[in-house]
């Protein structure tokens, strides 16, 4: 079956612009969540959506950021007013349930350059 | 913050060597992960040892876990060319039902 995808793959934009990254999780999986990889990093937590109820937007790093899931599906992570510190590779992965004893499945992400 | 703690921080071996990499942290948790990052794909997981379980085994893979010292260990025995990649922890429970917490990872390099 088909694993998460996110797009683009690659995103170059110019300082300032908003950009916008979706990410399509597993079919029937409720759980999504949104990190952020800085080269050689671990992985930052962003924010996590579990079926319809309130997103945890806790590891959000600033109201530039802010993401969205329609009908419990697809997600679009949107940075507004991008900066250069916002360069990294943004991964979202998917899990059955919102469990932590669920393996996560992650797309292969967006890598994000800002110049 | 960072739980998951990884050492060493990068590792060569050949070909055929086992490769070991440790992983510690710092509070209670209820699930200790170990994930694989090939160069510019995504995470896979390869593992999940439950805070009751000591060892477990998956082919090649060894984890152990011990909670009294906040560590776990996992051991690719036999290793390949195609084991080259990143390897993360990731730790759940610790006041969170739902979040795992990764790890800077070891970055494993094995030499044909």
């Amino acid at each position: 079956g088909a694993g998460v995808s996110q797009s683009p793959s690659n995103k170059v934009t110019e300082k300032g612009k908003d950009v916008e990254l979706r990410c399509d999780p597993i079919s029937g999986h409720t759980a999504l969540y949104w990190y952020r990889q800085s080269l050689g990093q671990g992985l930052e937590f962003l924010i996590y959506f579990q079926g319809n109820s309130a997103p945890d937007k806790s590891g959000l790093p600033s109201d530039r950021f802010s993401a969205e899931r329609t009908g419990g599906s697809v997600s679009t992570l949107t940075i507004q007013r991008t900066q250069q510190e916002d360069s990294a590779v943004y991964l979202c992965a998917s899990s059955f349930k919102g469990d932590s004893n669920q393996p996560q499945h992650f797309g292969d992400g967006t890598r994000l350059s800002i110049l | 913050s960072q739980q998951g703690e990884e050492d060493p921080q990068a590792l060569s071996i050949q070909e055929g060597e086992n490769a070991t990499m440790n992983c510690s942290y710092k509070t209670s948790i209820n699930n200790l992960q170990w994930y694989r990052q090939n160069s510019g794909r995504g995470l896979v997981h390869l593992i999940l040892i439950r805070s009751n379980e000591r060892e477990k085994h998956s082919g090649r893979l060894r984890v152990t876990l011990d909670t009294s010292k906040k560590s776990s260990s996992l051991l690719i025995t036999a290793s390949r060319a195609a084991d080259t990649a990143s390897y993360f922890c990731a730790t759940g429970g610790g006041g969170s039902n739902y979040k795992l917490t990764f790890g800077k990872g070891t970055l494993l390099t094995v030499n044909p």
